[in-house]
């Protein structure tokens, strides 16, 4: 079964440093999300994508953050002057259309900011 | 009022118990209603969809009331392996997605 695949797993960066975050999502697919998930918390919507341009997003994301689709497969998240709050779970998520589809999540990316 | 709402938990079960999830959630105009589970430090993991005539799935049953803005998870039968935080999911129109806090179950032996 195809899947949506996240890089690092886990990524350790020092405060106020920038940090990219980057998912490949399902081949087909073309709504693409970010959330987070600070540790015992819910899970947070950050921000969704669709047609290179960002469809709807979240208070949590400000101008510290961006996405882009650099390319015809990857979905990175950027997040810059990184604060300690920063600190979470992040998770990819696609789906093929809107409505009612469900979302396949990536394994996460663990960032870790000192 | 939040927007997703569950009992908060923890559910401790024997095996074999049914158990039951509840989720209430503010906004009317919300379309589409999920269970995931999630287990600890991993990704949300589909469970399945709800829909308004309600649906199963083996062990799973799902409802969905409009009226009530109201949805349940029911597992029967519980397994050890069913122990997992459940997450109850609203996408309103457009594109955001809400994620209830999720029911921590513990299934014991």
């Amino acid at each position: 079964e195809p899947e949506v695949t996240q890089t690092p797993s886990h990524q350790v960066t020092q405060m106020g440093q920038e940090v990219i975050l980057r998912c490949v999502p399902i081949s087909n697919h073309l709504y693409f999300y970010w959330y987070r998930q600070i540790l015992g918390q819910k899970v947070e919507f950050l921000v969704s994508f669709y047609n290179n341009e960002i469809s709807e997003k979240s208070e949590i994301f400000d101008d510290q953050f961006s996405v882009e689709r650099p390319d015809g497969s990857n979905f990175t998240l950027k997040i810059r002057s990184t604060k300690l709050e920063d600190s979470a779970m992040y998770f990819c998520a696609s789906t093929p259309v809107e409505g009612n589809q469900p979302q396949h999540f990536g394994d996460g990316t663990r960032l870790s900011i000192l | 009022r939040k927007e997703v709402e569950q009992d908060p938990g923890p559910f401790n079960v024997p095996e074999g118990a049914t158990v039951a999830f509840n989720c209430t959630y503010s906004n009317s105009a919300s379309q589409s209603f999920f269970w995931y589970r999630q287990d600890c430090r991993k990704e949300p993991k589909l469970l399945m969809s709800v829909y308004s005539s309600g649906n199963e799935d083996g062990r799973f049953t799902a409802q969905l009331n409009r009226a009530s803005q109201y949805i349940s998870l029911l597992i029967r039968d519980s397994k050890l392996s069913d122990s997992a935080t459940y997450l109850c999911v609203v996408k309103t129109g457009g594109f955001k997605t809400i994620f209830g806090a999720g029911t921590r179950l513990f299934v014991k032996a």
